[in-house]
């Protein structure tokens, strides 16, 4: 298997431009998570889909980020208008539950930068 | 809750040094506990995982213990090489469904 795919790798836009990430999970698993990383805030979690539900989004820092999961090879998070305090490196992971003993995957990342 | 807390970086050890890196833990029940590690310019990888008490996770030379008694499971490896460095995170989940993360612990290695 390819691994969870992210894309860009890496995305310049100017501040009040809409922003698309994309993210394609390992086949076959049914949790697909989207996490966001600083240096000032560490790894924090933004939303997570069961089956592509959205099963909880309170990491959602406000209405300009939303997520969609339309089918489940694909998801997307949409940051709109987006502004410089939202340059970060976004994660997209996946995981197959069985038991508490499993692990989830991450893709390599979508490193955004607003200017 | 659930939360995990592991010591501050960054931390620099010279080749062939015995590395410690601490994480407890606060949760409800009884959780799995992982480290995972990130190379620069990549995402989280699974270094290694226990799901019980007493379990011991090992892989590439570095051991952790999962002891309830302390809530810690310390991440520890006898020789580190260059090719260690990275950025270690220890995580927890209650479910399986949902990981805490800890703030990361930054390691470099120095020849």
């Amino acid at each position: 298997d390819a691994g969870v795919i992210q894309s860009p790798r890496h995305e310049v836009t100017e501040m009040g431009q809409e922003v698309t990430l994309r993210c394609k999970p390992i086949s076959g698993h049914d949790y697909l998570f989207w996490y966001r990383q600083t240096m000032m805030r560490g790894l924090e979690l933004l939303i997570y889909f069961n089956n592509n539900v959205p099963i909880d989004d309170s990491g959602m820092p406000e209405d300009r980020f939303s997520a969609k999961m339309p089918n489940a090879s694909f998801s997307t998070l949409k940051i709109q208008p987006s502004e410089p305090r939202d340059s970060a490196v976004y994660f997209c992971a996946s995981s197959f539950f069985r038991s508490s003993a499993d692990t989830q995957y991450f893709g390599p990342g979508t490193r955004l930068t607003v200017l | 809750g659930n939360s995990v807390t592991q010591m501050e970086g960054p931390v620099t050890l010279s080749e062939e040094a015995f590395l410690t890196i601490n994480c407890t833990y606060t949760a409800t029940g009884y959780p799995s506990l992982f480290w995972y590690v990130q190379y620069p310019g990549e995402g989280l990888q699974l270094l290694l995982k226990a799901t019980k008490a007493d379990d011991k996770g090992s892989n590439k030379g570095f051991e952790a213990t999962y002891r309830k008694e302390t809530t810690s499971f310390h991440l520890e490896k006898g020789s580190v090489q260059v090719s260690d460095s990275a950025v270690y995170f220890c995580a927890l989940t209650p479910t399986g469904n949902q990981f805490y993360f800890g703030t990361g612990t930054s390691l470099t290695v120095i020849p």
